[in-house]
């Protein structure tokens, strides 16, 4: 089967930089996506790696290391508008088909 | 502007009844999905279609079904609705198979059953 596992809360400083980890367990992979979805509002894609290394979207970063499972999504200049849950999702082509499998998400609080 | 819009933002049906959940997009997407959201559990997907007439059971299909006779709409159906279905449904679409993994997520069904 599959698991993703991410840290329930995080929770950070505004204008310091907070690193959300996702590590998983899929019987295939073809990339970790990244969404952000604000309390009462759908999640929005942030992030897609298909790569080992690092991918830099103005003040959101996304890494992938395929060897080790593992990938984190790094929030730089922290905004109070960044206060969300974060969704880290694998792309699985397990069962024959395509399917994107998300984790449980990470609540991020940013305080003054 | 990308667009999921689904029927309903909040929804209050009684146990044993049938209920239609409708989601439309308008991006002349191939995939669509309906996911389940609970506190603590995450996203699960009930069944996705890559195309019109296709459709595919996800993590959770049991006591759901869907149905997708036009491109732009995927239905998901609640045969006899039970209080442990109450739960925010998100649909969302997504472009073929390379953008599998970018989809895009209407806003929302909170559905009670009481």
């Amino acid at each position: 089967g599959q698991s993703l596992e991410q840290p329930s809360e995080v929770t950070a400083v505004e204008g310091a930089i907070v690193q959300i980890n996702c590590t998983y367990q899929t019987s295939g992979f073809y990339g970790l996506s990244w969404y952000q979805q604000h309390d009462g509002g759908a999640p929005t894609f942030l992030s897609y790696n298909a790569l080992d290394g690092l991918e830099e979207t103005g003040r959101f970063s996304s890494f992938l290391s395929r060897s080790d499972s593992y990938g984190y999504l790094l929030l730089q200049e922290l905004q109070m508008k960044d206060s969300a849950s974060y969704f880290c999702a694998v792309r699985d082509p397990s069962g024959g088909y395509q399917k994107v499998t998300f984790g449980t998400g990470t609540k991020l609080q940013v305080i003054p | 502007d990308v667009k999921v819009t689904q029927s309903s933002r909040y929804l209050v049906k009684r146990t044993g009844e049938k209920v239609f959940l409708e989601c439309v997009q308008d991006m002349d997407h191939e995939n669509m999905f309906w996911y389940r959201q609970d506190p603590g559990l995450g996203l699960r997907l009930i069944y996705f279609s890559y195309d019109v007439k296709m459709k595919e059971k996800g993590d959770i299909p049991e006591g759901y079904s869907v149905s997708r006779e036009k491109k732009e709409r995927f239905s998901l159906i609640l045969e006899s609705a039970s209080t442990n279905q109450t739960s925010m449904y998100l649909c969302a679409s997504s472009s073929g198979l390379a953008g599998l993994h970018e989809q895009f997520f209407g806003p929302g069904t909170r559905l009670t059953v009481l």
